[in-house]
């Protein structure tokens, strides 16, 4: 059993590139989400998709887009990458968007730019 | 301005004994704290949770604590083992959800002692 499955696990690219971190789970949730967490740090809420169709900006939604493909995926997309950018990725889905419901998450994509 | 705060970046405890790992908040429209745990290079997995209406719940041998009118938490873990070892983030949310979403703190590294 999958869950959350990201895709790449890691990567690096240079100042100005653009990228596009991919997400998907099997656990038939209706809620996606979008983290970062920088070193000791807490992660933060970059965007979110309470379900097909809508996608709403988190805590830190600056320089980042999302698409929600399907029920199944959900994408981040860095259209002009910057240092500032540097982070780990989780991705996150849930069965509602209602925050006490307990939140699976994918193992992170590990993001760095030079 | 950090909502949920975890004082203690790191704690060691030996094997058996009992781990307390303590969360505070500043922000009184939190009403749902979840407790999650996460090992090196995967994603956080959901521990435990606690409804601002009680003052304790316990799943095995995890038990959180509430003091509300303190803004205080904390989880219990009796006895500690080898496997309790790893990342516990302590975080909070008010019921309407939304763009708040979940305000995690910044995490306490475990580690447990054999």
């Amino acid at each position: 059993n999958a869950g959350v499955t990201q895709t790449p696990k890691f990567q690096v690219l240079k100042t100005g590139q653009s990228m596009t971190l991919q997400c998907a789970q099997d656990m038939n949730h209706n809620s996606m989400y979008w983290y970062r967490q920088d070193p000791g740090m807490g992660l933060r809420l970059i965007y979110y998709s309470a379900s097909e169709g809508t996608t709403d900006k988190g805590e830190v939604p600056n320089g980042y887009n999302v698409s929600r493909l399907n029920k199944r995926e959900f994408s981040l997309r860095l259209e002009s990458a910057a240092p500032s950018q540097t982070s780990v990725y989780f991705c996150a889905s849930s069965e509602a968007v209602l925050f006490y419901e307990p939140q699976h998450f994918g193992d992170g994509t590990r993001l760095s730019i030079l | 301005d950090q909502q949920v705060k975890q004082n203690s970046p790191s704690l060691s405890v030996q094997e058996g004994r009992i781990s307390i790992l303590n969360c505070d908040y500043t922000n009184s429209m939190f009403d749902y704290f979840l407790w999650y745990k996460k090992y090196p290079a995967e994603g956080p997995t959901f521990l435990i949770s606690i409804s601002s209406i009680k003052d304790k719940n316990e799943d095995g041998r995890f038990t959180v604590f509430l003091n509300k009118s303190a803004k205080h938490l904390s989880l219990h873990i009796v006895p500690s083992q080898p496997g309790d070892s790893a990342v516990y983030f302590c975080a909070a949310s008010g019921s309407g959800g939304g763009a708040d979403g979940l305000t995690f703190g910044k995490g306490t590294h475990l580690i447990i002692q054999p």
